[in-house]
């Protein structure tokens, strides 16, 4: 059964701090993996998706890799903006060998970031 | 940008009551999923939807709940009988099919309360 933990649970940074979010997953056979963003109260917005075959992927400031063999991935922030304080949600689509893949999403608890003006 | 939405934002009812969530997904996606997110714990998936059928569903997905796509743009959840533990936020999300068309996108969110 797929877990993932993401550490810290919360961090406070300066503007423009340049910063790494953790994710960890407990089995390695992923389809994929995808990064979002959840503000207090709102939905989740996409931020970006790895594929499995993939070691990195990057939007903007953002940069996320993945490595499979130690069930991790990291999400890469850089020049840290207040209007990057959110909670960020990491989620796991584990592949079915016989299928092409779960359909489900598995979410870690989220890191709550503050960047500090 | 096309999107997910979800009515109604939020919703309140007594205990045993049946409700439904409704959302309407991107119009050229194929699946279909709910998610629901307790207060202050992780987000969890209940139920995938491809093709008029479920495809996909976990152990929370019981006999009280119900999928439907009722028309060419409506997916909704409905809840029987309503009990307190039902109180959540509740996601609908869809993605598209082929290529690289894996990334699930969101909905903004149901706020359930359940009296």
């Amino acid at each position: 059964k797929q877990e993932v933990t993401q550490i810290p649970a919360a961090l406070s940074v300066p503007e423009g701090e340049n910063l790494v979010l953790n994710c960890s997953f407990t089995d390695s056979a992923i389809y994929n993996l995808q990064w979002f963003r959840q503000d207090p109260g709102k939905g989740l917005t996409s931020l970006l998706l790895i594929q499995s075959s993939q070691r990195e992927q990057t939007s903007g400031r953002l940069n996320a890799s993945l490595d499979k063999s130690s069930g991790r991935s990291t999400l890469y922030i850089a020049a840290s903006q207040p209007g990057d304080s959110a909670t960020y949600l990491c989620a796991a689509r584990t592949r079915v060998l016989t299928q092409g893949g779960s359909e489900k999403l598995v979410f870690g608890k989220g890191t709550k970031l503050t960047v500090n003006p | 940008e096309p999107e997910v939405t979800q009515t109604p934002s939020h919703q309140v009812t007594q205990m045993g009551q049946e409700v439904i969530l409704r959302c309407v997904p991107i119009s050229n996606h194929l699946y279909f999923y709910w998610y629901r997110q307790i207060l202050g714990q992780k987000v969890e998936f209940l139920v995938s939807f491809y093709n008029n059928e479920i495809s996909e569903k976990s152990e929370i997905f019981d006999d009280q709940f119900s999928v439907e796509r009722p028309d060419g743009s409506n997916f909704t959840l409905k809840i029987r009988s309503t009990k307190l533990e039902d109180s959540a936020m509740y996601f609908c999300a869809s993605r598209g099919t082929g290529g690289n068309y894996n990334e699930q996108f969101f909905g903004p969110g149901t706020r359930l309360t359940v009296l």
